[in-house]
């Protein structure tokens, strides 16, 4: 069946430091890839999204492409903030039907902390 | 945006009662929500798929017959754990997806004495 892995945590940097999250998956067909966060107390939030080989997800200064080739989707930022601190899952859904009602396949997740 | 909340966040109970647990779309329909149980430290793992006005689909290996999952209406879906063990302790998210985005509840806290 699917699966997604990603890089083990807790992962610690300091500010301003360069940030990668490294995510492979397996999966039949052409699944849509996602990256979630979780901040402390909070339900899982959308952060960014791609749904096409070579497609390019951002969002607020993080950025992830899908590649087919490696069947990877590593999360980035180029520039981290404290404010960054959560746990951030990589997710992928099926290739068929309304993807938004799709079931989500999750990684393990990693958490971030960033210090000042 | 769309928000989704669970009810209770946290909740108590001694081994052998039933607890239920409420996911709710606030301003939006959902006619499919599904259920998430997440061990500390691991992933979501997906229970079911809860489908408004019929029965709900579980994942294999997850028991029917005790975790009960209602799809009442078009905003609320409900998980009810029966005679619930120390080994339901979790933390169970529920989620609804809206515009080809899915929408999590922030989750609730099961603690099973």
């Amino acid at each position: 069946g699917d699966s997604v892995t990603q890089m083990e945590g807790p992962v610690t940097l300091s500010e301003e430091a360069f940030l990668t999250i490294n995510c492979t998956y397996t999966a039949t067909g052409y699944p849509s890839l996602f990256w979630y966060v979780q901040y402390p107390g909070e339900g899982l939030q959308l952060l960014l999204k791609a749904t096409k080989a070579d497609d390019k997800g951002s969002n607020k200064g993080f950025e992830a492409t899908y590649r087919k080739e490696t069947t990877s989707f590593h999360l980035e930022k180029g520039s981290v903030q404290v404010s960054d601190s959560a746990v951030y899952f990589c997710a992928l859904s099926g290739a068929s039907g309304i993807q938004g009602a799709q079931k989500l396949v999750f990684g393990q997740g990693t958490r971030l902390t960033i210090n000042p | 945006g769309a928000v989704v909340s669970q009810h209770p966040s946290w909740v108590i109970c001694k081994s052998g009662t039933s607890v239920k647990i409420e996911c709710r779309s606030l301003d939006f329909q959902a006619t499919t929500m599904f259920w998430y149980r997440q061990f500390p430290k691991q992933s979501l793992m997906l229970m079911a798929t809860s489908n408004e006005g019929s029965k709900a689909t579980y994942e294999q290996g997850v028991e029917k017959d005790k975790f009960l999952i209602n799809h009442a209406s078009l905003t609320l879906s409900t998980l009810t754990v029966t005679s619930a063990h120390p080994e339901d302790s979790s933390f169970y998210i529920c989620s609804a997806p809206r515009r080809y985005e899915q929408y999590f509840g922030p989750g609730t806290r099961l603690t099973v004495t």
